[in-house]
């Protein structure tokens, strides 16, 4: 069956180290692959896309890995900030529409 | 740029009311707007997908005739919850993708908290 995977588990990390967020994924094979924030009772704010043919997209402190081998995307935020505390969401293409993954919750400790 | 505006934000009401739900693309034309459904630490889960001008296509297991989509310009599209019951109760969340290219990011509203008592 087709999953996408991300840690369900909130992931801790103090303040000024990187924090890495895992996307996996099966049986699709996407074009592209993309992040996206979400703060409580808001909705998904576009941060990354990343193309089948990239290996590595970056913004500023944000930086996103795309291993189609693997099947695997990992998104990283260097030098975290309090400020970065949300839910990250990975989505891809699948079945001419976009899945999204169920998201993975951030804390970056002060 | 790129701002989606939903309408309203919250939303309680009683047993067999229509509730209708509003998203606007303030500033680009929206070729494609999508309805997503998400419950509390659940992903999203698309309820159907609506291009301008033309009927909606709902995903598997989305009464059409309970969830009333129209798009009728480039910047409005609207959801209506028809005789909403306590399990309707959710959060709707409006996206819209500019042009028709694959690669476009989808813009979202912030959401509309629905309650149904």
């Amino acid at each position: 069956s087709q999953k996408i995977e991300q840690n369900s588990e909130a992931l801790n990390i103090q303040e000024g180290k990187t924090a890495t967020l895992t996307c996996n994924y099966t049986n699709y094979s996407p074009a592209y692959l993309q992040w996206y924030r979400q703060d409580p009772g808001r909705g998904p704010v576009f941060l990354l896309l990343i193309r089948e043919n990239e290996k590595e997209k970056r913004k500023e402190r944000l930086k996103v890995t795309f291993d189609t081998t693997l099947k695997q995307s990992l998104f990283h935020i260097t030098a975290s900030q309090p400020a970065d505390s949300a839910t990250y969401l990975c989505a891809l293409d699948g079945d001419d529409k976009i899945i999204f993954g169920k998201g993975t919750r951030l804390h970056i400790l002060p | 740029g790129a701002v989606v505006s939903q309408h309203p934000s919250w939303v309680i009401c009683k047993s067999g009311t229509s509730v209708k739900i509003e998203c606007r693309s303030l500033d680009f034309q929206a070729t494609t707007m999508f309805w997503y459904r998400q419950f509390p630490k659940q992903s999203l889960m698309l309820m159907a997908t609506s291009n301008e001008g033309s009927k909606a296509t709902y995903e598997q297991g989305v009464e059409k005739d309970k969830f009333l989509i129209n798009h009728a310009s480039l910047t409005l599209s609207t959801l209506t919850v028809t005789s909403a019951h306590p399990e309707d109760s959710s959060f709707y969340i409006c996206s819209a993708r500019e042009g028709l290219g694959r690669y476009q990011p989808q813009h979202f509203g912030d959401g509309t908290r629905l309650s149904i008592l």
